[in-house]
């Protein structure tokens, strides 16, 4: 079955270093790729989503390529911020999927220090 | 923005009794979902909806029931809790072809 693959639990990082949290997928054809937001109290929220090949998602400083030659849609950003840090899901959406489900990776929480 | 409301927030129950967690969201969308969250195996479906009347078995819906009496309310039902089921659960709305689920606060369910 269709699968998503975080292969860091936990990041820890000071202000201004670089942040790489690692995604790949397992699906057939060309899901939607997601990466969500969770900060402490709260529940997910959409960060960004790309749906084709080579498509790059972005928000607040944050971004990540689909490339579907490697199945992957790795996080990143070039300077983290104390405010960064929270957990952070990748997630899929098979194309045609029932009820629009969506799947989740385990989560990568990210410690930033001051 | 969607506004999605979970209710309670927290809860305490004894194993074999009843539980009932509440969702209602206010953006008219048709999908529903219900999630648990653990450490370790990120956010699991138990069941989603497409619309009022309708319940869907998600990947983990053993021990769950679902019932949504209209578009604005999805309730889970845990018949007889047990500690397994112990975890916090989040309720997400949907909608359309991109369909970006919008999440509620999440209610933290204690079973003893």
């Amino acid at each position: 079955g269709d699968s998503v693959t975080q292969t860091e639990g936990q990041v820890a990082l000071s202000e201004e270093d670089f942040l790489t949290i690692h995604c790949n997928y397992s699906a057939s054809g060309y899901p939607t790729l997601f990466w969500y937001v969770q900060y402490p109290g709260e529940g997910p929220q959409l960060l960004f989503r790309a749906s084709r090949d080579k498509e790059k998602g972005s928000s607040r400083g944050f971004e990540a390529t689909y490339d579907k030659g490697t199945t992957s849609f790795h996080l990143r950003k070039a300077s983290v911020q104390e405010s960064d840090s929270a957990v952070y899901y990748c997630a899929l959406r098979a194309y045609g999927s029932s009820g629009n489900k969506l799947i989740f990776g385990i989560g990568t929480l990210l410690s930033v220090k001051p | 923005e969607a506004a999605v409301t979970q209710s309670p927030r927290n809860k305490v129950a004894v194993t074999g009794g009843k539980v009932t967690l509440s969702c209602n969201q206010t953006n008219n969308h048709n999908n529903m979902y219900w999630y648990r969250q653990d450490t370790g195996h990120g956010l699991r479906l138990i069941h989603y909806s497409y619309g009022a009347g309708s319940t869907e078995k998600g990947d983990i819906p053993d021990g769950y029931k679902a019932s949504r009496p209209s578009q604005e309310n999805f309730s889970l039902i845990l018949e007889l809790a047990t500690p397994s089921q112990t975890s916090v659960y989040f309720c997400a709305s949907g909608q359309g072809a991109q369909d970006t689920q919008y999440f509620g606060p999440g209610t933290r369910l204690l079973v003893l």
